[in-house]
């Protein structure tokens, strides 16, 4: 199948700090990619959808500013959480979608904590 | 707009057992796709099965099997012969049909599903 990586997997900051996570299709080539966002034992959340080479579309409720996405390329999407707060500790996952039923693909999720 | 419910929070089955999760949908799509993911403790999230709401037979992968019936607006998943391995979440989730694009997912609560040796 085929394959999405995230770096890092694991992240801890101070209050204030940015942080960027990467996400990348390493086999494929992805124009769309999405964002999702999940809290310990709960469900995904999608926080936006991330377009190659246009503007990202974010949900309800999702700051904009807070959380940067910029789709480089055809494998890499990339999400800044600026000025991070200990409320944006969560687990942050990304997919792009691929195969038989453009089904999406998952890349292995970045723990962040933000002390 | 979409909704999936789940409503097993947990199960509890023994080892080579057929087991099946819960999943109820609501959507005013005329299509749509219906999907589960399985996620370890480890947190990556598997792509099990796919169900395409115009598709006339069940979906089947393997040990993995979706008993999809669309009037009562369910999608189960069923395991058979359980496996110490499937000890995981597992989310059912939905979207408008993928054929027509990439389509973002709407994800159940989620069942934790717990293979007892």
């Amino acid at each position: 199948g085929a394959v999405v990586s995230q770096h890092p997997s694991r992240v801890i900051c101070k209050s204030g700090t940015s942080v960027k996570i990467e996400c990348r299709s390493l086999d494929f080539q992805a124009t769309t990619m999405f964002w999702y966002r999940q809290f310990p034992k709960k469900s995904l959340m999608l926080m936006a959808t991330s377009n190659e080479g246009s503007k990202a579309t974010y949900e309800q409720g999702v700051e904009k500013d807070k959380f940067l996405i910029n789709h480089a390329s055809l494998t890499l999407s990339t999400l800044t959480v600026t000025s991070a707060h200990p409320e944006d500790s969560s687990f942050y996952i990304c997919s792009a979608p691929a195969g038989s039923y453009n089904e999406q693909f998952f890349g292995p999720g970045t723990r962040l904590t933000v002390l | 707009a979409q909704k999936i419910t789940q409503t097993q929070p947990g199960m509890f089955v023994q080892e080579k057992e057929a087991v099946t999760l819960d999943c109820t949908y609501d959507t005013s799509d005329p299509s749509y796709g219906l999907f589960w993911y399985k996620q370890p403790s480890s947190g990556e999230m598997i792509f099990l099965i796919y169900q395409g709401s115009y598709d006339q037979q069940n979906a089947t992968e393997g040990r993995y099997s979706l008993n999809f019936q669309k009037a009562r607006k369910s999608a189960n998943l069923v395991i058979s012969a359980s496996q110490l391995g499937d000890s995981a979440m597992y989310f059912c989730a939905m979207s408008r049909p993928p054929f027509q694009g990439a389509q973002k997912l709407v994800f159940g609560q989620g069942t934790r599903l717990t293979i007892n040796p």
